[in-house]
């Protein structure tokens, strides 16, 4: 079956512009979880999703960082007059439920490059 | 709080020669602990999880982890390196709650011919 996709794979955008960027999860996965990957920061938490709401979004960086989730599957997170310092792969996985143990999977990415 | 160190963030073998790639954990209760997979330039992949069933877990490709609470680690282990497992291993711990992951910083494994 189809796993997790994220578009765009790259995208460069120009410091202060807005993006966007997409999260289709596999089916039926209710738990969606954004991550981002950056040099020096590791694999960092942004965003949880539940069906549609977020019950944790303390990984987000600043009010800068927002994220939906609509129908209960594709999610987006859109990233507000960018800074060089938002340059990473963001990374969305999915779940088919909550709990300590299940296991997430993961998408390709989003490159993200901040002129 | 949960937190995951691993060790070393470079580790080089030959091939044919076993892998260790270190991690320890800390966690207020039983913690679920995963490793993953980044090959270059593709998605994060499961090798395998502990999730309190048995303490020594096997995963795909050969590799396995042992759980070990007085030691507080979950190293991962092959016997034999390939040249295809070439890639940067994370181990994670799964948090209650909302359930997120929290990683570790990656440990690059360079296999040598």
């Amino acid at each position: 079956g189809a796993g997790v996709s994220q578009s765009p794979s790259n995208k460069v955008t120009e410091k202060g512009k807005d993006v966007e960027l997409r999260c289709d999860p596999i089916s039926g996965h209710t738990a969606l979880y954004w991550y981002r990957q950056s040099l020096g920061q590791g694999l960092e938490f942004l965003i949880y999703f539940q069906g549609n709401s977020a019950p944790d979004k303390s990984g987000l960086p600043s009010d800068r960082f927002s994220a939906e989730r609509t129908g209960g599957s594709v999610s987006t997170l859109t990233i507000q007059r960018t800074q060089q310092e938002d340059s990473a792969v963001y990374l969305c996985a999915s779940s088919p439920r909550t709990g300590m143990d299940n296991e997430q999977f993961f998408g390709p990415g989003t490159r993200l490059t901040v002129l | 709080a949960q937190s995951v160190t691993q060790l070393d963030s470079h580790v080089s073998v030959s091939e044919g020669t076993p892998v260790l790639l270190r991690c320890n954990y800390s966690s207020s209760y039983s913690p679920s602990l995963f490793w993953y997979v980044q090959h270059p330039n593709k998605g994060l992949q499961l090798l395998l999880k502990y999730t309190s069933a048995a303490t020594l877990v096997k995963g795909i490709n050969g590799f396995e982890a042992e759980f070990k609470k007085s030691e507080t680690s979950f190293h991962l282990t092959k016997p034999s390196a390939h040249m295809s497992d070439a890639a940067e291993y994370f181990c994670v711990v799964g948090t209650s709650g909302t359930y997120k992951y929290i990683f570790g910083t990656g440990t690059r494994l360079k296999v040598l011919a």
